[in-house]
This record gives structure tokens, C-alpha cells and sequence, in this order.
């Protein structure tokens, strides 16, 4: 079966430090991948897909970038955080190459807290 | 502008009840909608999906309705548990583009709470 790992769970850190947040994807292969943040009180915003590796788009513009190494891992970085980077981090996978429809499935997330 | 609206922020509902979370939609072009279940401290988890040809998906004690005209689709659990107590988001997309990755819409997410 599929699994999804997002480290670290939680995260506090200094205004103007860099960021790297890992997610890796177990039991599959040529996976999308997605990253979104949760703002409180507010749904799931898109932030980065990907459907191979090194072929990153971005939805909207901002202080963080994404990568893609390897086929099942996706980062997420900043080289300098804000205060309004805090926020709760979700990576996504989904089936690539269907045309059907296919859900997105989640990791557990991290929390960003930006001091 | 907020395509997927989930007006109620919150729900309760006694066991062995019937809960009835709602979700409303601008964007015409959506045509894949699904629900996801959220625990605190966790990620969303996938819980049913439908797609605009059908006006209703049944999965166990989950049914999603969808009504096209009115841009409105529903969460019915029967019977509800206490372990279904959690956030369920309603979600959205177009569809997918090449290569079957898609732009998801997500609500804001309603807070259920089913009462023993």
C-alpha cells in the first residue's frame, strides 16, 4: 500500500531563517505531487505541484520554492521566512498518468510557527 | 473569492442520527468533486469523491449527493458514530489535465461533533 511521510511534524523558527520541509512517498511510482498550507480558519491553499522530477509549477507567487530530487520526494524551502509563512503544511500525492479522476492523498503535515 | 463555500462552521449530531454536511460552488467548470475527513493533528484523509456525470456516490455509511443545477453537494453519514466527530472539507477540481494532476479547490471545512 501507499504511504506518504512529511518530517519534521512541527517547527519553530526565527524570522528570516531558512526552511526545508521533506515529504517522501512510499508504494508507488511517477506520483503527482502537491504542496498546500492551511492558513487559520481558512482551507487548503495549492501552493506547488509536480508531475515528474525536476518539473515544478507554482500557483501562487511568495517567499517559498519546492523541489524535486527524486521521483517520490518533494521539499518545500525558503531561504528567508516571514511571519507570514506560519501556517500548517500539507505534501499530496496522487496517481499520475490516468486521465480519470484521481484523489489527492495526504501526509499528517507540519506546523510552521514563525517567531 | 471563495469557489467552495461550506457555510456551516460547525455540526452536532446525536448518535445513530443522520449528519448532513453541505458545500456550495461557483465555478462551473468544476466537473470532480470529493470529501475529506480531518483529525486533529493529522492530515486530510480521502473519503468519498464524485464526478458530474452521477448525482450520487454511495460508500458504506457515506453518500455524496451532488445537484449540478444548483451548484450544491451534501455529505450524508447514516448512522453517525462518534468516531466520525472530526472537520470534513469539500473539495473541487475541473478535472484532470495532462498527465492526471488537478487543481484542487478546498472549503473552509465544517466541525462535526456526534454526541453519544
Amino acid at each position: 500500500s501507499q504511504t506518504i511521510h512529511q518530517w519534521p511534524a512541527t517547527l519553530v523558527q526565527p524570522v528570516g531563517s531558512p526552511l526545508s520541509l521533506e515529504c517522501t512517498v512510499e508504494g508507488t511510482s511517477n506520483p503527482n505531487l502537491y504542496w498546500y498550507r492551511q492558513a487559520a480558519g481558512r482551507g487548503l491553499q495549492l501552493l506547488f505541484y509536480s508531475v515528474g522530477i525536476g518539473q515544478i509549477s507554482s500557483e501562487v507567487p511568495q517567499n517559498l520554492s519546492a523541489s524535486r530530487p527524486q521521483d517520490r520526494q518533494f521539499i518545500l524551502s525558503s531561504k528567508k521566512l516571514l511571519l507570514s509563512d506560519s501556517g500548517f503544511y500539507l505534501c499530496a500525492w496522487s496517481v499520475r498518468g490516468s486521465e480519470g479522476n484521481q484523489p489527492q492523498h495526504f501526509g499528517d503535515g507540519t506546523r510552521l510557527s514563525i517567531l | 473569492d471563495q469557489q467552495v463555500k461550506q457555510n456551516s462552521p460547525s455540526l452536532s449530531v446525536q448518535e445513530g442520527r443522520i449528519s448532513i454536511l453541505n458545500c456550495d460552488y461557483t465555478n462551473s467548470m468544476f466537473d470532480y468533486f470529493l470529501w475529506y475527513k480531518k483529525y486533529p493533528a493529522e492530515g486530510p484523509t480521502f473519503l468519498i469523491s464524485i464526478s458530474s456525470i452521477k448525482d450520487k456516490n454511495e460508500d458504506g455509511r457515506f453518500t455524496v449527493f451532488l445537484n449540478k443545477s444548483a451548484k450544491h453537494l451534501s455529505l450524508h453519514i447514516v448512522p453517525s458514530q462518534p468516531g466520525d466527530s472530526a472537520v470534513y472539507f469539500c473539495a473541487a477540481s475541473p478535472g484532470p489535465y495532462s498527465g492526471g494532476y488537478q487543481k484542487v479547490t478546498f472549503g473552509t471545512g465544517t466541525k462535526l461533533q456526534v454526541i453519544p
